[in-house]
């Protein structure tokens, strides 16, 4: 594909609800990265994969928050019982190697709305 | 922990004045800093990277480790430069991300 999608591009949930955001990273591509971006903010590290293997999930808000990449591909972000709290645009990104050595290529993000 | 700090949220200037974003951050150890911005409409993107010491769409940026800084400057400013703008750090080791607040600039005509 041309770039990172990321789907379903909005989200809105009762609270309480389980969602689950999808990322297709670009093709190769070895590192994924999630954020999360309040409104006003900048984007906040959750978790960080290579391959299938997730390095760093130091970032991850609650244990309601579970990420995987189970081929090392395609990425999915689940958030259970959601909280309004929760409401953010989650981000997504990848690169072709560490992040040192190849740049970061975003998604367009999924905004995510719990009422 | 690192900490990456825009002071100005907001930024306006008119069509061919320099402009400066500023940027500081807090690190104890050798950080790599870059600029990311988002035009309207469209996805965060790299601008530039401390370490490949470019210009990019007339934009440079100098790391000041004494003053801890990472500026964002532009001798004349254009129109199309008016976006969102986040300068963000990457540590020594790992490989996350920590970015500022952000500084969204408009450019007037």
């Amino acid at each position: 594909g041309a770039g990172v999608s990321q789907s379903p591009r909005y989200k809105v949930a009762k609270r309480g609800q389980d969602v689950a955001l999808r990322c297709d990273p670009i093709s190769g591509h070895v590192s994924l990265f999630w954020y999360q971006q309040a409104l006003g903010q900048g984007p906040e590290f959750l978790t960080y994969f290579q391959n299938e293997a997730q390095l760093d999930k130091s970032g991850l808000p609650s244990d309601r928050f579970f990420a995987e990449r189970p081929e090392g591909s395609v990425s999915t972000l689940k958030i259970q019982r959601t909280q309004q709290e929760d409401s953010a645009v989650y981000l997504c990104a990848s690169s072709f190697r560490d992040l040192g050595d190849s740049p970061l290529h975003f998604g367009n993000g999924t905004r995510l709305t719990v009422t | 922990a690192q900490r990456v700090t825009q002071p100005e949220k907001l930024l306006s200037v008119f069509k061919g004045a320099p402009v400066e974003l500023k940027c500081n951050y807090s690190y104890s150890g050798s950080p790599e800093l870059f600029w990311y911005v988002q035009y309207s409409r469209q996805r965060l993107q790299l601008l530039l990277r401390h370490i490949s010491r470019e210009s990019i769409k007339g934009f440079t940026a100098d790391l000041n480790k004494g003053e801890t800084s990472f500026h964002l400057k532009k001798p004349f400013a254009q129109e199309e430069d008016s976006a969102m703008y986040y300068c963000a750090l990457k540590r020594t080791s790992g490989s996350r991300l920590t970015f500022g607040e952000g500084t969204q600039l408009t450019v007037n005509p």
